[in-house]
């Protein structure tokens, strides 16, 4: 079952940095966090993902928290295409290896 | 990034009857794959795990005679609804992980509507 908590929605400017928080504080050691995106009516999409240490790729940075309980996603310039909804994930061996879903992020990118 | 393709995207079907929806793995082999539903503005709720081979594997509460899943190739795992009804009209998603990879790759999901 999903282990995250994350705000139902937000809206960011067009090319201003998307921040998305995601709460998990009952993670364990081995559990890794990832993130997808779903446009509507479209196969989920991965962003990034990470273990301790902050990730950075071509689609967004992954910041993590030393305790691990919380991170964010930042889409560092963001666009009217990125208007979807974006799911934060714990995966480990607690859920057997599973990705179960959360209620995720609508986020609006707004003109 | 790897390839899982999903068909049909949707279709309609009567009540009663049942409906076959495929999921290959296009340019890697994959012993697991997975099958959520998701209804309108909700989540993807993950259905089961399919293993190549053998009996898949069903999420508490999913009827495994209603959604009977065949996985007999390291490139296709295939998903029945049995004896449709209204009540199974959903978009339903397969994915994949490709071996010595860490992330899951989607298809791009059927929407089935169930008259």
């Amino acid at each position: 079952d999903a282990k995250t908590t994350q705000p139902p929605s937000m809206d960011c400017a067009e090319g201003r940095a998307a921040n998305l928080p995601c709460n998990h504080s009952t993670i364990s050691g081995n559990e890794y966090v990832y993130w997808y995106r779903q446009i509507h009516s479209q196969g989920p999409q991965y962003i990034i993902h990470g273990l301790k240490n902050n990730e950075t790729n071509e689609m967004a940075s992954l910041i993590i928290t030393e305790d691990r309980k919380s991170s964010t996603l930042i889409l560092p310039h963001a666009t009217l295409r990125d208007t979807a909804v974006y799911y934060c994930i714990v995966r480990g061996s607690n859920t057997g290896n599973q990705f179960y879903f959360g209620t995720g992020t609508s986020l609006t990118v707004i003109p | 990034g790897a390839v899982v393709s999903q068909h049909p995207s949707w279709v309609i079907c009567k009540s009663g009857t049942s409906v076959k929806i495929e999921c290959r793995s296009l340019d890697f082999q994959a012993t697991t794959m997975f099958w959520y539903r998701q209804f309108p503005k909700q989540s993807l709720m993950l259905m089961a795990t399919s293993n190549e081979g053998s009996k898949a594997t069903y999420e508490q509460g999913v009827e495994k005679d209603k959604f009977l899943i065949n996985h007999a190739s390291l490139t296709l795992s295939t998903l029945t609804v049995t004896s449709a009804h209204p009540e199974d009209s959903s978009f339903y998603i397969c994915s994949a992980m490709p071996p010595e990879n860490e992330k899951l790759f989607f298809g791009s999901g059927t929407q089935l509507s169930v008259l």
